[in-house]
């Protein structure tokens, strides 16, 4: 398996811009998280998904980001519009039921 | 609330010493503790979990874990530390509450081996 598969790795957009990150979560898993990295705040976790079906969303920090997962093996963060302050590494990760969660090598967004 | 706690941003060992990384956890019920690996520029790697059972987990790379309940502790252990164990460590519990399934992070511990 080719494990969690993310994309763009890099993303560097002006302030204002629409962004979409992208993430192929492993085939047979039903749980798909997005988190966020950052020095100052850890690992945040954005928004989960269980079966296609947005379940928790509390972490997602503004009306300026959404998810989507319009079915098993896809699955997209926007962010629109973008702020320099949303600079960070997101990843995204996956598991089946409770076993441990497989990451994707992240994305790095940054915005001037 | 339930969170996980790393009192270490750092540590330092010398190739060949014991290292450990400790954490604690704060949880409702039982606990699914997990600890994962980050090297630069890539996601975290699952290394080891505590789920029920024996108290003293073993995971990859010699990495091994001591579940303590009374202290709520999950530190992470190896008996001889190498110079590519340099990363930084993230413990982690998995949270069941109110129908949500999810994994909180604690803040990271740097590991720094020295030849």
């Amino acid at each position: 398996d080719a494990g969690v598969i993310q994309s763009p790795r890099h993303e560097v957009t002006e302030m204002g811009q629409e962004v979409t990150l992208r993430c192929k979560p492993i085939s047979g898993h039903d749980y798909l998280f997005w988190y966020r990295q950052t020095m100052m705040r850890g690992l945040e976790l954005l928004i989960y998904f269980n079966n296609n079906v947005p379940i928790d969303d509390s972490g997602m920090p503004e009306d300026r980001f959404s998810a989507k997962m319009p079915n098993a093996s896809f699955s997209t963060l926007k962010i629109q519009p973008s702020e320099p302050r949303d600079s960070a590494v997101y990843f995204c990760a996956s598991s089946e039921g409770y076993s441990p969660l497989h990451f994707g090598n992240g994305t790095r967004l940054t915005v001037t | 609330a339930q969170s996980v706690a790393q009192p270490e941003d750092q540590v330092n060992v010398a190739e060949g010493n014991p290292l450990t990384v400790k954490c604690t956890y704060s949880v409702s019920g039982n606990p699914y503790l997990f600890w994962y690996v980050q090297y630069p520029n890539r996601g975290l790697q699952f290394l080891l979990k505590y789920i029920t059972g024996d108290n003293l987990v073993k995971g990859s790379y010699g990495f091994e874990a001591e579940f303590n309940k009374s202290q709520t502790s999950f530190h992470l252990k190896k008996p001889s530390a190498l110079v590519s164990d340099s990363a930084l460590y993230f413990c982690a519990v998995r949270v069941f509450s109110g129908g949500y399934n999810k994994l909180i992070f604690g803040a990271g511990t740097r590991l720094a081996v020295h030849p």
